[in-house]
């Protein structure tokens, strides 16, 4: 079946300006959850779903970045005045559902290509 | 709190040697454990995951045992070839997020 699909696949921008990305998890995924990748600092969580609701979002590095979900399926993380820090390849990623505390729940995620982010 | 340490890389080995990148954790809680792989120009794909102690993962060749009394998950392959050239993740999972280590380099010469 289809994986993760996310978009733009790139995406330059001026600094200052508000960029959004997109991304459309696995059909019957309920857990979405979106990563930072970039040369200073590794892989980084920045915040999870489940459903609609966004448990965690201990992640997202500053209040410029916010992130919602509608409907249980299409996530769109939007960062508002991006600086050039913000310049990194954003990774989402679905699983069928979050694991809770006590263990319940799927682990497993699924990565999508990521939006290479550029900002100059 | 949660973290992953890794082998620091680039590792650089010949065709057909025995590969292992070693992997240690610090959780709060009881982790699944798993290996991520990155190829060249590619997403990230799972290679193996255990949840429990004592459970060996084991995918393309690769394995890792989850040990709990060293905290550790090391990956290991008997036989490396040309195409297992990639950046190897470890990571955990307490609630919800994963937990990434810094990333293994490994490049395979013929």
């Amino acid at each position: 079946g289809a994986g993760v699909s996310q978009s733009p696949s790139n995406k330059v921008t001026e600094k200052g300006k508000d960029v959004e990305l997109r991304c459309d998890p696995i059909s019957g995924h309920t857990a979405l959850y979106w990563y930072r990748q970039s040369l200073g600092q590794g892989l980084e969580f920045l915040i999870y779903f489940q459903g609609n609701s966004a448990p965690d979002k201990s992640g997202l590095p500053s209040d410029r970045f916010s992130a919602e979900r509608t409907g249980g399926s299409v996530s769109t993380l939007t960062i508002q005045r991006t600086q050039q820090e913000d310049s990194a390849v954003y990774l989402c990623a679905s699983s069928l559902k979050a694991r809770e505390p006590g263990g319940r729940g799927t682990d497993t995620q699924y990565f999508g290509p990521g939006t290479r982010l550029t900002v100059l | 709190g949660n973290s992953v340490t890794q082998m620091e890389g680039p590792v650089t080995l010949s065709e057909e040697a025995f590969l292992t990148i070693n992997c240690t954790y610090t959780a709060t809680g009881y982790p699944s454990l798993f290996w991520y792989v990155q190829y060249p120009g590619e997403g990230l794909q799972l290679l193996l995951k255990a949840t429990k102690a004592d459970d060996k993962g084991s995918n393309k060749g690769f394995e890792a045992t989850y040990r709990k009394e060293t905290t550790s998950f090391h990956l290991e392959k008997g036989s490396v070839q040309v195409s297992d050239s990639a950046v190897y993740f470890c990571a955990l999972c307490v609630i919800g997020k994963l937990i990434f280590g810094q990333g293994t380099e490994l490049s395979v010469k013929p």
